[in-house]
């Protein structure tokens, strides 16, 4: 199985900053991999596919690159609705492997 | 509108059979993937597989074969999880997801919760 690690494991930050969220994968997997978001209590809601391709109705402040192992999520400037956990997954090779999560927390 | 709607939650002994349901709507339901997703409880999240309605060719993670089956009714347009005998180790919120052809999850189903305990 590939496997997905994220950085960090949990990050605080404030209404207004840029953060990232990095996603290392155990082999290359070239652009496959797939952002999530899930707020507590929900199902996960699909962001970005394809490393950087944005879904329709997410907001731009959302962005995403990286190829081969090593993949970023940016948020540009943290809104009170983007405190969530995020999720990479890598669409490379069955099984679908997740990365363990990063948790967004208000500071 | 692409609705994926789940079957309520369930609560168990252990040993005892379960079969959870995912009803597609709002797209083609036999021209995608439509897999399974498990959390358990404060846990991240575990692909589990996935199922092609169109012609039922199914794709188990390791972790998770022989330990339940996929299925499908195009019939009625769901696709199925179950087991045979559950543990007290499958208490778990159970998502379904639509799946592109690239196979990304683009749409959610609203969660199953299943509790095994005795």
């Amino acid at each position: 199985d590939i496997q997905m690690t994220q950085s960090p494991s949990s990050l605080s930050a404030s209404v207004g900053d840029r953060v990232s969220f990095t996603c290392r994968a155990s082999q290359s997997i070239s652009t496959y991999l797939n952002w999530y978001q899930q707020k507590l209590g929900k199902a996960p809601k699909l962001l970005m596919s394809a490393a950087s391709s944005l879904q329709s109705g997410v907001p731009s402040r959302f962005s995403g690159s990286g190829s081969g192992t090593d993949f970023t999520l940016t948020i540009s400037s943290l809104q009170p609705e983007d405190f969530a956990t995020y999720y990479c997954q890598q669409t490379y090779n069955i099984p679908y492997t997740f990365g363990q999560g990063t948790q967004l927390e208000i500071k | 509108e692409v609705q994926l709607v789940q079957s309520g939650a369930e609560v168990k002994e252990p040993g005892e059979s379960l079969k959870i349901s995912c009803k597609g709507s709002g797209y083609s339901f036999t021209n995608y993937w439509i897999g399974w997703v498990r959390q358990m409880p404060g846990k991240g999240l575990e692909w589990m597989g996935i199922i092609y309605p169109h012609d039922s060719d199914t794709r188990y993670s390791p972790s998770f074969q022989g330990q339940v089956t996929i299925s499908v009714d195009k019939s009625i347009s769901t696709v199925f999880l179950q087991w045979s005998s559950l543990k007290a180790s499958d208490t778990a919120i159970y998502y379904c997801a639509r799946h592109t052809t690239a196979h990304w999850a683009d749409y959610w189903g609203q969660g199953t919760l299943v509790t095994v305990s005795s």
